[in-house]
C-alpha cells in the first residue's frame, strides 16, 4: 500500500521560473494538504484541498502560489515567478474524509531557487 | 484551538521509556490532542491522538489527565530511530467532513534519544 507520494523530490529553479510540485494521495483518501517549512523554521499551513474544491487556503500568500486537486490526476502546488525566499521544503499529507487530522506525509520536495 | 506548551528539549536513553510532557491547560470539551514527529528532513509522522482515555497504539501510548489539562506521550523502548522533534497539537473535531484540516505545529520537542 503505497503511502503519499511527491514528485521531485528536489527541484532547483532560477528567479523568475515556475515551480510545479505533484502530489498522490495514499489509496482511500479524498483529502490533500500542502504544508511549507522554511530553513530553520517550523512547518506552516498552506493548503486544504479536496477533489476539484479547494477549502482552505488561508495559509497560501496571495500572490504566485496556487494549488490544485484534479477530478483525476495529483494535486499540484504551482509557485510562477520564484524568488529566493521560496526555497523551502513542500510536504504534501493526505487523510481520509472522517480523520482530517490523522493525516499521512510525503516525503517532501525540497525547493532550491537560485 | 487551545494553545500547548512542550520542553523545547529532552534527552532519553537508549532502551529506556521517553515521556514527553505537554500542557494544554485551556483545552475545551470538544478539542483532541494529537501527536506527531518529524525525524530529520523527512515528513512528519502521526503518532497517535485521544480525547480524555487513555490510548495505545503500535508506536506509543497516550497519557491524558483527568482535567485534560496535560498530556504526556510514552515512547516506551526508545531507539536511536526515534529520535526527532515532537509535536502535540491540539484540534476542535467536529463529526463528519465539517473540520478545517489545518495542523498547527508549534516549536514541538527535539528528543535525543542517546546510546
Amino acid at each position: 500500500n503505497a503511502g503519499v507520494m511527491q514528485n521531485p523530490r528536489h527541484l532547483v529553479r532560477r528567479r523568475g521560473q515556475e515551480a510545479r510540485l505533484r502530489c498522490s494521495p495514499m489509496k482511500g483518501h479524498s483529502h490533500v494538504y500542502w504544508y511549507r517549512q522554511l530553513p530553520e523554521e517550523g512547518l506552516k499551513f498552506m493548503v486544504y484541498l479536496q477533489k476539484e474544491n479547494i477549502i482552505d487556503e488561508s495559509g497560501m500568500p496571495k500572490e504566485r502560489f496556487s494549488a490544485e486537486f484534479p477530478k483525476e490526476g495529483p494535486s499540484i502546488l504551482r509557485i510562477q515567478q520564484v524568488v529566493r525566499g521560496d526555497s523551502a521544503a513542500y510536504f504534501c499529507a493526505s487523510s481520509t474524509r472522517t480523520a482530517a487530522y490523522e493525516q499521512y506525509f510525503g516525503p517532501g520536495t525540497r525547493l532550491t531557487v537560485t | 484551538d487551545a494553545k500547548t506548551t512542550q520542553p523545547p528539549s529532552m534527552d532519553c536513553a537508549e532502551g529506556r521509556a521517553a515521556n514527553l510532557p505537554c500542557n494544554h491547560s485551556t483545552i475545551s470539551g470538544n478539542e483532541y490532542v494529537y501527536w506527531y514527529r518529524q525525524i530529520h528532513s523527512q515528513g512528519p509522522q502521526y503518532i497517535i491522538h485521544g480525547l480524555k482515555n487513555n490510548e495505545t497504539n503500535e508506536m506509543a501510548s497516550l497519557i491524558i489527565t483527568e482535567d485534560r489539562k496535560s498530556s504526556t506521550l510514552i515512547l516506551p523502548h526508545a531507539t536511536l530511530r526515534d529520535t526527532a522533534v515532537y509535536y502535540c497539537i491540539v484540534r476542535v473535531v467536529l463529526r463528519g467532513s465539517s473540520n478545517t484540516g489545518k495542523l498547527i505545529f508549534g516549536q514541538g520537542t527535539t528528543l535525543q534519544v542517546k546510546p
